[in-house]
């Protein structure tokens, strides 16, 4: 149980391109999930809480305008980055947290490799 | 000085040794600590998950929380070359909260 799946696993665009990733909880609802950013041989950055039916909540220093987060459902949130530069190139990774039971760890998708050309 | 600390390796044992990874934390209101272990080139994958202090077991993993000395260990016996993988502790000061995660050590295990 408490599978997330993260799609699409790679991208490769040109620069200016605007690039959607979506996360999913399969067999688990999330009215919370997370969004990161992993550099090589780093941990992981959190960069914003996406909560189902209100606005996420940004990290400070992460541009809203520019890492857009929709989570329209309790099983969907989707990151997209908008005209995407080089800087941007990452590896993101979602997470949710399952609704009930309380005390829920999170569970991680495999992760979006982004690279911006 | 980071609110978790862990050392970053690399860590390399021989296949069937016992595997102890570490972190520091200085946060006291953290009451939920996670071991998490990342293969190359994909997400964390949960391991371990304990609120408050003691031992945890689950197969080969066992989870430690001191949290008067705010100290959490992973172990694992039996290493497997599979094992070989950067494993991540993450805590929060609720369960509903934010993750902060140590940087990661990186264990190879040897055929």
């Amino acid at each position: 149980g408490a599978v997330v799946s993260q799609h699409p696993s790679r991208v490769i665009c040109k620069s200016g391109t605007s690039v959607k990733i979506e996360c999913r909880s399969l067999d688990f609802q999330a009215t919370t999930m997370f969004w990161y950013r992993q550099f090589p041989k780093q941990s992981l950055m959190l960069m914003a809480t996406s909560n189902e039916g209100s606005k996420a909540t940004y990290e400070q220093g992460v541009e809203k305008d520019k890492f857009l987060i929709n989570h329209a459902s309790l099983t969907l949130s989707t990151l997209t980055v908008t005209s995407a530069h080089p800087e941007d190139s990452s590896f993101y990774i979602c997470s949710a947290r399952q609704t009930v039971g309380g005390n829920q760890p999170q569970h991680f998708g495999d992760g979006t490799r982004l690279s911006i050309l | 000085q980071k609110e978790v600390e862990q050392d970053p390796g690399p860590l390399s044992v021989p296949e069937g040794a016992i595997v102890s990874l570490n972190c520091t934390y200085s946060n006291s209101a953290f009451q939920y600590f996670m071991w998490y272990r990342q293969y190359s080139r994909k997400g964390p994958e949960l391991l371990m998950y304990t609120y408050s202090s003691g031992n945890k077991e689950d197969g080969r993993f066992t989870a430690q929380v001191d949290k008067s000395s705010k100290y959490i260990s992973l172990f694992i016996r039996d290493s497997q070359p599979s094992d070989s993988a950067t494993y991540l502790c993450a805590m929060s000061a609720g369960s509903a909260r934010q993750l902060t995660f140590g940087s990661g050590t990186q264990l190879t295990v040897l055929p």
